[in-house]
């Protein structure tokens, strides 16, 4: 089956710790996008990337890293300079102008 | 720089009413798409319909149906005969189309739909 998909589903972290999320696709779409949902908030723009080896910073990139070495995969690197990073991650990837989102990773700091 | 507001927080309805959910947008380009997507208490956004700024024809999809209105650029949302299974976080989005082609959603805030039997 054609999809997006995100791991893992939850993900705990320590104070200080970098931690990566994954997000793979198999719909062979050049753009691929990370949004940060918290509740109330909406979905907000981390990183996107239109094509292999290009990416840009969104409205909230700050203590976040991202890299697209391969079109399938769209990695997210939340660092220890991400004051608050307690929220749900969406990962999306584009056809023509909708984005089709994964399930998700919920990061929850301990 | 583009906006999309849905004024509405929280819905609450009983099965088997109407309603309706509003989206209000801002852009300045005159080429845009604007969508709608369900959030299910799973997570996973589902995307429902998008629309082209220069299609301003009303659609309809089983219970759902869809009012865009250039005018007063809102685009709403109606679930006719609301069911249980509808319950659920919409989000209406807004994307203009970029330099090479690039779109970026840019999202509402959300509105949460409570369908009580």
């Amino acid at each position: 089956d054609g999809g997006i998909t995100q791991s893992p589903k939850y993900l705990f972290r320590k104070e200080g710790q970098n931690v990566t999320l994954s997000c793979e696709q198999n719909l062979n779409h050049d753009a691929m996008y990370w949004y940060r949902q918290d509740p109330g908030q909406g979905l907000r723009l981390i990183y996107y990337s239109q094509i292999v080896n290009d990416f840009q910073k969104g409205d909230i990139a700050e203590g976040y890293s991202v890299s697209r070495e391969k079109k399938e995969s769209f990695p997210l690197t939340v660092t220890s300079a991400q004051k608050n990073p307690t929220a749900f991650y969406l990962c999306a990837s584009r056809r023509v102008a909708e984005a089709f989102f994964g399930q998700g990773t919920r990061l929850t700091v301990v | 720089a583009q906006k999309v507001t849905q004024a509405q927080t929280e819905i609450s309805v009983v099965e088997k009413e109407d309603v309706t959910l509003d989206c209000v947008y801002e852009t300045r380009d005159t080429t845009y798409y604007l969508f709608w997507y369900k959030q299910p208490p799973s997570g996973e956004l589902v995307f429902l319909i998008r629309r082209n700024s220069f299609d301003e024809q009303n659609e309809i999809s089983g219970r759902y149906s869809w009012n865009f209105q250039k005018s007063t650029s809102s685009f709403n949302f109606t679930i006719t005969a609301s069911q249980v299974v509808d319950s659920a976080v919409y989000f209406c989005a807004l994307s203009e189309a970029k330099t090479g082609g690039s779109y970026i959603p840019t999202f509402g805030r959300g509105t949460s739909l409570i369908v009580h039997p």
